[in-house]
């Protein structure tokens, strides 16, 4: 099956640092999402992205559309305690309707 | 709007036993999607419904994994019998059209003794 690899697994900053991390795939995607999850919860969607070489903000979080179409980044700026927890990158092959989900970065926010 | 509901939120079975995990999708949502989760295999798709009708099932583990979708506001998960390796957060999912983005619900976590 689909293989998404996403780096980092984890990470640690200072609050007010930014935040890279980025997810890349064996076969060529038509969508890339972000989704974001709290402990206990299901993932909430950060941001779409539709269009190889996309650029789309969503507030602090930046996130691209890998011209190459296998891959995708999430860049969070001026990190904040808030944005802890995991980080998922999903994607979809064109036709299809289900979505193959990265590893997850799980991202903590020392005060 | 209410987002994806699933009940129940915990669930602590014995080996053995069946155990029913329930879905309300969005109102107006066409596709549901079950999925599994675990620290050693992520989050892995399960089964989908397109308009109550099982479109692809290639990621239920087991014939003991069954799921059904009576109507467009319900599905359930089944696990019959259940076993310790079946231990995940179980999550459903729920999006308007194939090109549209899926919407999770809070999941239900399920530990088999």
């Amino acid at each position: 099956g689909q293989q998404l690899n996403q780096s980092p697994q984890s990470m640690f900053i200072q609050e007010g640092e930014d935040v890279s991390m980025n997810c890349t795939s064996s076969s060529i995607f038509n969508t890339w999402l972000w989704y974001k999850q709290d402990p206990g919860e299901g993932p909430v969607l950060l941001i779409a992205l539709y269009k190889a070489g996309e650029l789309t903000s969503n507030g602090r979080l930046t996130a691209q559309f890998g011209i190459t179409r296998k891959d995708s980044f999430l860049n969070i700026s001026a990190s904040i305690p808030s944005d802890v927890g995991i980080y998922f990158c999903a994607g979809r092959e064109t036709g299809a309707n289900n979505l193959f989900f990265g590893t997850g970065t799980r991202l903590t926010v020392i005060p | 709007d209410a987002g994806v509901i699933q009940s129940p939120r915990h669930e602590v079975t014995e080996m053995g036993q069946e155990v029913t995990l329930r879905c309300k999708p969005i109102s107006g949502h066409d596709y549901l999607f079950w999925y599994r989760q675990t620290m050693m295999r992520g989050l892995e798709l399960l089964i989908y419904f397109n308009n109550n009708v099982p479109i692809d099932d290639s990621g239920m583990p087991e014939d003991r994994f069954s799921a059904k979708m009576p109507n467009a506001s319900f599905s359930t998960l089944k696990i019959q019998p259940s076993e310790p390796r079946d231990s995940a957060v179980y999550f459903c999912a729920s999006s308007q059209n194939n090109q549209d983005t899926q919407y999770f619900g809070p999941g239900t976590r399920l530990t088999v003794l």
